[in-house]
């Protein structure tokens, strides 16, 4: 049972343009959200992360979004950069940083100019 | 933020013989450390959660014999992956958590890509 679903495997977007790629969730005990950037042959880059607590968390150009009540977390980025392209993983976990992270199955995004 | 590295970063080996890879939290202490597994166009599957000194946990599915986890210090685990058959080539990636960051991040190494002939 996929508990993190990241449903469109790929996404395509104009350099400049927002982009936006979406997560959802079916186990309701998740409090915590990370979202990943990961490169081929490479390891998992941490972007950005959010708390139950909250529904919105920025950073720069990230921005991410989480609706508790539909079990629904999306990224945003704005402006959309070429170098942004890569595979990008939603991850769930519970209260305590020893939690194990329960990954997505990641969308590539691919920026062209 | 902090660094894990993991060596090798690619290995080729024949079937049957061991390998074993190294996790390092380079910056800080890690008192925890994952072990994770991708397959290509899948996600990140955890195999072991490690803490230092104790037994590795092992997820559901996961042969403790086959893949032997060492959590020897708080900067150093390793995996081990024992009589190696090509089904076992993949990208494995170590995380670590217990830095002085105060969120409940995991930093991820670079991943080590085995390859069994």
């Amino acid at each position: 049972d996929q508990q993190v679903k990241q449903n469109s495997p790929s996404l395509s977007v104009q350099e400049g343009r927002i982009s936006i790629l979406n997560c959802d969730y079916t186990n309701s005990m998740f409090d915590y959200f990370l979202w990943y950037k990961k490169y081929p042959a490479e390891g998992p880059t941490f972007l950005i992360s959010i708390s139950s607590i909250k529904d919105k968390n920025e950073d720069g150009r990230f921005t991410v979004f989480l609706n508790k009540s539909a079990k629904h977390l999306s990224l945003h980025i704005v402006p959309s950069q070429p170098g942004d392209s890569a595979v990008y993983f939603c991850a769930a976990s519970g209260p305590y940083n020893t939690d194990k992270l329960i990954f997505g199955t990641g969308t590539r995004l691919q920026v062209f100019p | 933020g902090a660094v894990v590295s993991q060596h090798p970063s690619w290995v080729i080996c024949k079937s049957g013989t061991s390998v074993k890879i190294e996790c390092r939290s380079l910056d800080f202490q890690a008192t925890t450390m994952f072990w994770y597994r991708q397959f290509p166009k899948q996600s990140l599957m955890l195999m072991a959660t490690s803490n230092e000194g104790s037994k590795a946990t092992y997820e559901q599915g996961v042969e403790k014999d086959k893949f032997l986890i060492n959590h020897a210090s708080l900067t150093l685990s390793t995996l081990t992956v024992t009589s190696a058959h090509p089904e076992d080539s993949s990208f494995y990636i170590c995380s670590a958590v217990g830095g002085s960051d105060s969120t409940d991040t995991q930093y991820f190494g670079p991943g080590t890509r085995l390859t069994v002939l």
